[in-house]
């Protein structure tokens, strides 16, 4: 199984929106509705943030939203924060209960 | 509150085993619902799923490291291990452990809702 494909990189100011694409195959993103999103700052472990596609974990704040069409998932950061500053990971099912995880995205807060 | 503890050598030689432990505190391994998995990231990369094991022994491993990877339920200390073997220096990476939601009122998960800090296992002689 291949990592889902994220860009590299993404930027926003203070209070604009952001979108992160996570791209597999019919055997994974698009095949189930199991994409979890998290998201990571330096030297710390991953948070849940988005699963389900676009479920929230208690206490994520709803700034953060996940989306799905075909093979590609999305997650859309609403009014950026500085402290939303991170690298973002999409997951998903693969299949006979394998798990991918997407390329990894620097989100940037200009 | 549930909380994960990697523990094991921070140091490898090459071709040698590289073992973990994760100890699960402030809620039962033998939970219905959860799978327990690790999870690695080489310095500066991306996360890579290595496997899950279920308090019962049942496990699953990601294909590509599956002829190295052993993981292990030791339901009476609440804890999980993991061996990889023959390693080499693409081996070095920050490992993680953390708890898979799996199934529930009928349906499926799939999604880490918690981890632990990491580790990180540098492979040299």
């Amino acid at each position: 199984q291949s990592a889902l494909t994220q860009p590299p990189s993404a930027s926003g100011s203070p209070g604009q929106s952001v979108t992160i694409s996570c791209t597999g195959t019919s055997s994974d993103v698009g095949g189930y509705n199991y994409v979890s999103w998290y998201q990571q700052h330096p030297g710390k472990a991953p948070k849940l943030i988005i699963y389900e596609v676009s479920k929230w974990p208690s206490g994520v704040p709803d700034r953060f939203s996940g989306s799905k069409s075909g093979n590609t998932a999305s997650l859309t950061v609403s009014g950026l924060q500085a402290e939303d500053e991170a690298d973002y990971y999409c997951s998903s099912y693969a299949g006979s209960n394998n798990l991918v995880f997407g390329t990894g995205t620097k989100v940037t807060v200009l | 509150q549930l909380q994960l503890q990697e523990s094991g050598p921070g140091l490898v030689k090459p071709s040698e085993t590289l073992s973990l432990t994760c100890t699960v505190s402030g809620g039962s391994i033998s939970r219905s619902s959860y799978y327990w998995g690790w999870i690695r990231q080489p310095p500066g990369k991306g996360l890579d799923w290595i496997g899950n094991i279920y308090y019962s022994g049942s496990t699953y491993y990601n294909p590509s490291l599956k002829s190295r990877v052993t993981i292990s339920v030791d339901t009476s200390k609440n804890q999980f291990s993991l061996k990889l073997s023959s390693v080499t220096a693409a081996d070095t990476a920050v490992y993680y452990c953390a708890r898979l939601y799996y199934y529930d009122n009928s349906a499926y998960k799939y999604y880490f809702d918690y981890w632990g800090q990491g580790t990180l296992v540098t492979v040299s002689s």
